[in-house]
């Protein structure tokens, strides 16, 4: 597509449940993070895959938060047990050099989780 | 690691007057800098960024930054702004060496009044 496409925009979720957010990067972009954007707060770094892989997943706040981006595009932030603190703007973004060489990156509109 | 500063949150002002947003970094190694805008309900969107050669940088719509390596700051300016500009900007810095992540500040909301 012409830009970062994030599913969904919009997810009200309870307390306890699972939760996936989707993103589809930038035809042919190899690098691709996750940031997470809390109410009055820059982005903050979650996850970044080069390809298929994982290379830094330093950011993850904890063991209920796991992405996948099986086939080298698109990826899944998966949320477990979902507590109020994930209420959140999840921000993707990818990048087409491989090594996330400058750091320039290109941002979707985010989705915004609500945990009630 | 690194740290971002964004000592305005926010920032009013009037239209056609000049704006300057502040941005302070601290890092052990040498850094890229970036300035990211955000629109209501719109994604991240480069501004402009520093890499290497010049220190005074131009962007979009009518932005500028000078890095200032001794006082590790990279400010924003625009010397008239419009009403459109009203967003929230965010600075950011990469660690040259591996350039794997953006760090931001915690974002300065620029208000363009009539």
């Amino acid at each position: 597509g012409a830009g970062v496409s994030q599913t969904p925009s919009n997810k009200v979720t309870e307390k306890g449940k699972y939760v996936e957010l989707r993103c589809d990067p930038i035809s042919g972009h190899t690098a691709l993070y996750w940031y997470r954007q809390s109410l009055g707060q820059g982005p903050e770094f979650l996850i970044y895959f080069q390809g298929t892989g994982a290379a830094d997943d330093s950011g993850l706040p904890n063991d209920r938060f796991f992405a996948v981006r099986p086939e080298g595009s698109v990826s899944t932030l998966k949320i477990q047990r979902t507590e109020r603190g994930d209420s959140a703007v999840y921000l993707c973004a990818s990048s087409p050099q491989k090594r996330g060489s400058t750091g320039e990156l290109f941002f979707g509109e985010g989705s915004r989780l609500t945990v009630l | 690691a690194q740290s971002v500063t964004q000592l305005d949150s926010q920032v009013p002002v009037f239209e056609e007057a000049p704006v300057e947003l502040r941005c302070n970094y601290s890092s052990s190694v040498s850094v890229y800098l970036f300035w990211y805008v955000q629109y209501t309900n719109q994604g991240l969107q480069l501004l402009l960024k520093y890499l290497s050669g010049s220190t005074l940088v131009k962007g979009i719509n009518g932005f500028e930054a000078e890095f200032n390596k001794s006082q590790t700051s990279f400010h924003l300016r625009k010397p008239s702004v419009h009403i459109s500009d009203t967003a929230e900007y965010f600075c950011a810095v990469s660690d040259r060496g591996s350039a794997r992540q953006l760090t931001f500040g915690s974002g300065t909301q620029l208000t363009v009044l009539p």
